[in-house]
């Protein structure tokens, strides 16, 4: 049983770099790829990108020049860090699991709420 | 990008009545469809796996079928406890995308 545990700063200007850190705990770690998704409020889920244990990533292309997904497997933990947000960016952000290629998220992280304003 | 495309969007309901919610793709999911469930102040819950497979604990009034572009989820007999918001998300191409929600309202 996966248990994924989420922080980082909920409130940022514009321009500035979102940074966003989820923790796993429990099951395994490999085979699995670690994604990020995000919710703006009262809409739909958007999928950033992903990340698998052996650092290899896959970006929204949209999204892809101002992403950044990382992992620190010693520390069983993966990151997000989204540059020069603006008020676009504001949005509920989810650290989710997949257990391989074509699965369901079947984790949730309990969700941050990232706000931009000047 | 696969675009997924439910409906309705919304819809009132009464409990005990038969719902069912539609998600077309915009091409092949290759099977690998999904339907979470989503409350307020949550994060989405994984209801159903490769367009008709139910997780572990979910009633079994939640059902789902379906393949290729045409999918649906439907819940018979719903609860009180039902009212929520519903995705279909699609696995199968990268970027993962998600339909635009479901939102069902006890009336």
């Amino acid at each position: 049983q996966v248990q994924l545990q989420q922080w980082g700063a909920g409130l940022l200007k514009p321009s500035e770099t979102l940074s966003l850190t989820c923790a796993i705990y429990g099951g395994s770690f490999s085979g699995y790829y670690w994604s990020w998704i995000r919710q703006p409020p009262g809409r739909g889920l958007e999928w950033i990108g992903e990340i698998n244990h052996s650092g290899r990533t896959n970006y929204r292309p949209s999204l892809k020049s101002r992403v950044t997904i990382s992992i620190d497997t010693s520390k069983k933990q993966f990151s997000l860090k989204l540059s020069s947000v603006t008020a676009a960016d504001r949005a509920v952000y989810y650290c989710a699991s997949l257990s391989g290629s074509y699965k369901p998220f079947d984790y949730w992280g309990q969700g941050t709420l990232v706000t931009v304003s000047s | 990008e696969i675009v997924l495309t439910q409906s309705p969007d919304f819809q009132f309901v009464t409990p005990k009545e038969k719902v069912t919610i539609t998600c077309r793709a915009s091409q092949s999911t290759g099977g690998s469809l999904h339907w979470y469930q989503q409350k307020p102040d949550q994060s989405p819950k994984l209801l159903i796996k490769y367009a008709s497979q139910s997780m572990s604990g979910v009633p079994s009034r939640f059902s789902g079928r379906g393949s290729g572009t045409d999918f649906t989820l439907t819940i018979n007999g719903l609860e009180a406890e039902d009212a929520a918001t519903y995705y279909c998300h699609q696995s199968g191409s990268l970027p993962y995308s998600f339909g635009q929600g479901t939102k069902l309202e006890i009336k």
